[in-house]
């Protein structure tokens, strides 16, 4: 149950793309279409953004997307806005257990 | 409304016990599996347990498993997990999650605001 790889920090303009990684191997992200990916503002429980790979739930902005292949999923926000700025968190099931990223600070400059 | 409200945190000496319980309501909460997960301070998330609807199944993180253990009481609605053997690098904010479906393998969608413990001498 190794922790999942995400950069630790990712930085863009309002108005820009940012794409963040999320590394797993073939016993978790790479075998199992069951990755999600959560946003976390500081002093606040997570938000769940994208589940089984690419599904948003109700009431996420089409602004996230997400994807994967291989062993690495991965989340884009585009036209980036301040409210973005957040700690985000990938997921994946591993058979049995549950294992999340290190998680990526983004900055809107 | 969908409510977790997560309680019995606390300072604890290494090597000693203590009892996490979650009140829910808002949901039918025997319908869903339910999940533990921590966060140290300033640190990431960590999958800690979960179980099943029914409390017949339930799978622990290996740093963990042993000394940890999940159950729930479906008349009283509640999800509970008794720590044993506390240890430092277990200090960090305890939160109650449920699934936004039934199946055991659907992804959290909803946490408490979290109990704090802290093991410490």
């Amino acid at each position: 149950q190794s922790a999942l790889t995400q950069p630790a920090s990712v930085s863009g303009s309002p108005g820009q793309s940012i794409t963040i990684s999320c590394t797993g191997t073939s016993r978790d992200v790479g075998s199992y279409n069951l990755v999600s990916w959560y946003q976390q503002h500081p002093g606040k429980a997570p938000k769940l953004m994208i589940y089984e790979v690419t599904k948003r739930p109700s009431g996420v902005s089409n602004r996230f997307s997400a994807s994967k292949s291989g062993n690495t999923a991965s989340l884009t926000i585009s036209g980036l806005q301040t409210e973005d700025e957040a700690d985000y968190y990938c997921c994946s099931y591993a058979r049995s257990s549950w294992v999340f990223g290190g998680g990526t600070k983004l900055t809107v400059l | 409304q969908v409510q977790l409200v997560e309680s019995g945190g606390g300072v604890v000496q290494p090597g000693r016990s203590l009892r996490l319980s979650c009140a829910a309501s808002g949901f039918t909460f025997d319908t869903y599996p339910m999940h533990w997960v921590r966060q140290a301070p300033g640190k990431g998330l960590e999958w800690v347990a979960v179980i099943s609807y029914d409390g017949a199944t339930h799978y622990h993180a290996d740093s963990v498993r042993g000394r940890f253990s999940i159950s729930r009481d479906n008349s009283k609605n509640t999800l509970s997990l008794q720590m044993d053997g506390l240890r430092a690098e277990d200090s960090a904010l305890y939160y109650c999650a449920k699934p936004r479906d039934t199946l055991i393998l659907d992804a959290i969608d909803f946490w408490g605001q979290g109990t704090l413990v802290t093991v410490a001498s």
